[in-house]
């Protein structure tokens, strides 16, 4: 069965520094990779998919993941963030061939302090 | 092009009572999603409609918990009697088709006293 792992629950960082939030899954078979952040009492917005072709996947907000296969891992980072990226960002995983029956980690807060 | 719109935003009820939420996903999207949130995790499929017809319940509580999709478009789901472990954040979400990216409503929050 598939499953994904968020190893951080929390992470605070200062403004401008860059961050690095982990995720890693389990699956035997191929898969998409998502990942989606969630502002206070709001719903969730798509960063960015793995869906096939080059590992490195830009998103919006100035975020990038890699998929790494060998370490089933799909990591998310942004090289300098701001205030207002302070918010929770949940991990996600599909099996290849369907968005649907997304399978999501327990999300990471990430605190930004100016 | 407007989203997913839920609601209410916010529901408080006393355990064994029944409660609905409703869900009107963005106009010509086929697929439709009910999640649970509960506090401190990831959220969980419930139900998934293609169309009206349901393709995947098999998360869902169905001693207690009901969804439908009459027309294909807006969706109701339904919880008859409510527990105390129902309290969560039900996202509603949806799709042109079941394999595209999902877009999320903000939600409605649950509270079982």
């Amino acid at each position: 069965a598939q499953s994904v792992t968020q190893l951080d629950s929390q992470v605070p960082v200062f403004e401008e520094a860059p961050v690095e939030l982990r995720c890693n899954y389990s699956s035997s078979v191929s898969v998409y990779l998502f990942w989606y952040v969630q502002y206070p009492n709001q719903g969730l917005q798509l960063l960015l998919k793995y869906l096939s072709g080059s590992t490195l996947v830009k998103g919006i907000n100035g975020f990038e993941a890699e998929f790494n296969k060998s370490q089933t891992s799909f990591h998310l980072r942004k090289p300098s963030v701001h205030i207002s990226d302070t918010a929770e960002y949940f991990c996600a995983v599909s099996e290849g061939g369907s968005q649907g029956n997304l399978i999501f980690g327990k999300g990471t807060k990430l605190s930004v302090k100016p | 092009e407007a989203g997913v719109a839920q609601s209410p935003r916010y529901k408080i009820i006393e355990k064994r009572q029944s409660v609905a939420f409703w869900c009107n996903p963005i106009s010509g999207h086929a697929t439709l999603y009910w999640y649970q949130q509960i506090l401190g995790q990831g959220p969980k499929l419930l139900i998934q409609f293609q169309n009206n017809g349901v393709v995947d319940d098999s998360q869902l509580p169905k001693d207690r918990f009901s969804a439908e999709r009459l027309k294909g478009v807006d969706s109701t789901l339904k919880i008859q009697p409510a527990k105390l472990e129902d309290s969560a954040v039900y996202l509603c979400a949806s799709s042109t088709g079941p394999n595209q990216p999902q877009h999320f409503g903000d939600g409605t929050r649950l509270s079982i006293l």
